[in-house]
C-alpha cells in the first residue's frame, strides 16, 4: 500500500528549515528516502531500518517510528540546491521491492 | 563506476509499434527493479528482477508488458503494440542484495504518437 506524504508542496527561503513526513498503513522493515529534481533520475538520500534509529548528515536527517509506521526527514538551514521533490519509499519486509509515496515538492528562493 | 546505464534516453514510437527499454545495473548489483513515472505522479512499481528470475510482477500489466534480465546482457522492459497510456519516463534502479538504497539509471522517456 502506497505510503503517504505530507505536505505535497512546501517553499522556503534560504535558511528556513522544513519537514516532510511519510505515514504508512502497513508495519514497514525500512523507509528510503530520495529526491529527485525536475526531469533527473531520483537520488538515494537514506535509508532507515527498523528500530527507530535516527540517520543523516548535519543538515539532512531522518528518523523512523516503527510503532507509529511513520518517518520524517528534516532539511535545516535549506539551501538552493536543496530544491526538488522528495520521495519516501517503504518496504514492509526484507527484499520486497519499494512502494513510493506520491513526493512532496520542495522549492527553495533566495 | 558507470552506475546504472539506461537507453535509450527518448523514444517515440507509433501506436501499434513494439517499445524496448534496456538497462545495465551497477557493478555488484543483482537486483533489478522497473518503475513508471507519469509526469508530476510519483513512482509506481512495475516489476523486480534478479538474473534469470523474475521475482515480483505485481506492478506489470498482464498484457503487453513484460520484463527479462537474462545471464548475459541487460536487463529488457517490452511493451508490445504500444498505446497513448504508456507514455512516460521508465525508470530501472539496482541495488545490492541486502535492503540497500537503489541507484537509479536515468530514464527512458517514452511517447506515443
Amino acid at each position: 500500500q502506497q505510503p503517504v506524504q505530507s505536505p505535497q508542496a512546501v517553499i522556503l527561503r534560504e535558511g528556513e528549515d522544513a519537514v516532510i513526513n511519510c505515514s504508512s498503513s502497513k508495519a514497514l522493515y525500512s523507509v528510503h528516502w530520495y529526491r529527485q529534481k525536475h526531469g533527473e533520475a531520483p537520488v538515494f538520500l537514506m535509508i532507515l531500518l527498523k528500530g527507530g534509529e535516527q540517520k543523516g548528515h548535519e543538515k539532512i536527517s531522518a528518523s523512523f517510528n516503527e510503532k507509529k509506521q511513520q518517518s520524517s526527514l528534516y532539511l535545516t538551514a535549506s539551501q538552493l540546491s536543496y530544491s526538488g521533490t522528495y520521495f519516501c519509499g517503504t518496504e514492509s519486509t526484507g527484499n520486497t521491492p519499494l512502494v513510493f509515496g506520491k513526493g512532496t515538492r520542495l522549492s527553495v528562493i533566495a | 563506476n558507470a552506475g546504472v546505464m539506461q537507453n535509450p534516453r527518448h523514444l517515440v514510437r507509433r501506436r501499434g509499434q513494439e517499445a524496448r527499454l534496456r538497462c545495465s545495473p551497477m557493478k555488484g548489483h543483482s537486483h533489478v527493479y522497473w518503475y513508471r513515472q507519469l509526469p508530476e505522479e510519483g513512482l509506481k512499481f512495475m516489476v523486480y528482477l534478479q538474473k534469470e528470475n523474475i521475482i515480483d510482477e505485481s506492478g506489470m500489466p498482464k498484457e503487453r508488458f513484460s520484463a527479462e534480465f537474462p545471464k548475459e546482457g541487460p536487463s529488457i522492459l517490452r511493451i508490445q503494440q504500444v498505446v497513448r497510456g504508456d507514455s512516460a519516463a521508465y525508470f530501472c534502479a539496482s541495488s545490492p542484495p541486502l535492503s540497500s538504497g537503489y541507484t537509479f539509471g536515468s530514464g527512458t522517456r517514452l511517447t506515443v504518437v
